[in-house]
Order: structure tokens, then sequence, then C-alpha cells
């Protein structure tokens, strides 16, 4: 359906890794955020980006990092990875203007 | 705190029957969107409908909008055991274009 990719689909980490979770898209959006949902909860955003080299923190505090260095990739970094980590990381993109999201799989991280 | 809200939060119903479930938001906004989501995966865009619209079709899919009152509601038209979903309205405050989901209702058809 809509091109956007992330990856893993699965991950399982000790605590105090280092993780970068993947997110691409081919649509040439030039938005792009990153959601955490844990299972069957609401999804909150911890990052968005309008562009290249622009990034915001969203509503929900997160202790992860993203960079946008290219429009079509989208990476999310947890320095040091903890148990609270543990939930699922969605990405989505969009075309500027009122246009609909266009998500990924999700990754579902489990630090134990 | 989240913008949006939907009620129920869980809904189970017979094939056949139709479903509805609303969403309720607390600020301005430009647009409201719903948004399926399978056990599991990503969520997948259902309609777009503007601040400045009031009703929307597609397919079995019916969406109204009321702005004075803050309000969407989803109305799916004679459900199938495939729409078992949960199913999320999002909305972007005026002037920005960060989309804040609601908590979503638990559809669930009954063949």
């Amino acid at each position: 359906e809509a091109d956007i990719y992330q990856t893993p689909r699965y991950l399982v980490i000790g605590t105090g890794k280092k993780i970068t979770l993947e997110c691409s898209q081919t649509m040439g959006h030039d938005k792009m955020y990153w959601y955490q949902q844990d299972p069957g909860m609401e999804l909150h955003l911890i990052h968005y980006s309008y562009g290249v080299n622009s990034t915001e923190k969203g509503d929900l505090s997160s202790e992860s990092t993203v960079s946008r260095i290219r429009t079509e990739h989208f990476p999310l970094t947890l320095e040091s990875a903890r148990p609270s980590h543990t939930s699922q990381y969605l990405c989505a993109s969009s075309e500027q203007g009122l246009s609909p999201l266009h998500f990924g799989n999700g990754t579902r991280l489990t630090v134990t | 705190s989240q913008q949006g809200e939907e009620d129920p939060q869980a809904l189970s119903i017979q094939e056949g029957e139709n479903a509805t479930m609303n969403c309720s938001y607390k600020t301005s906004i430009n647009n409201l969107q719903w948004y399926r989501q399978n056990s599991g995966r990503g969520l997948v865009h259902l309609i777009l409908i503007r601040s400045n619209e009031r009703e929307k079709h597609s397919g079995r899919l019916r969406v109204t909008l009321d702005t004075s009152k803050k309000s969407s509601s989803l109305l799916i038209t004679a459900s199938r055991a495939a729409d078992t979903a949960s199913y999320f309205c999002a909305t972007d405050r005026s002037g920005t274009y960060k989309y804040i989901f609601g908590t979503g209702t638990r559809l669930k058809v009954l063949a």
C-alpha cells in the first residue's frame, strides 16, 4: 500500500543498549512523524519533522532522539534502552497541507 | 493531554449491523481524519473531513463533523467481519500540522 518502511519489525534487546529504529519513505513527503503506542492504547506523538534538518519534540516526552538529514529517512535513536521504552513505535509521513498520514507497520520494541 | 477521545472504547456487533463511533476534541482544527488499525499493524487512512465540511461519504463509511460541539462521528454501514479493528480519529490543531490521535474504539464484528 503506502511506501513507508520500518525496520526492524521486532526487536528484543537488553537494558543499556543503544538502538536505532529505521524509517524510510519513497513518496518524497516533507512531513514525517514518530508515534509511540502501547498495546491496545492510544498513540502519542513523540517527534515530528517538517523537512530536512527540521525536527521537533511531540507532546509525549521521550528520551529518544531523531534526525532528518535526507527527505526519505527519519531514524529514531535510543542511546540507552530501558524496560520503560518497551512499546510499539510507528512512523508516518504526509505531504504538505491537509493530507492523510501514511503509516509503516511499526517496530515492536522489547527491552529486557 | 490528548486532543481527541473516542467513545465507546469498545463495540461488539453482529455482521450486517451498523457501527457508530464518536470522537471529541478540544481545540480548533483544520481537519479531522479517521484511521483503522488492525491488530499489530500500522494505521490506514479512511477519510478526511475539513473543518468547513459537515458530512462526507466513502463507500460504506459516513463521517460527520460538528465544529460547534467539537465532535465527529464515523458510521460504518452493513458491517463485515473484516471491519474488526481499532478506529482512531486524528486532528491537527489549527495552525499546525501535528496530528494528535484519540484514544480509539475497538470494534469487533461477529460473523
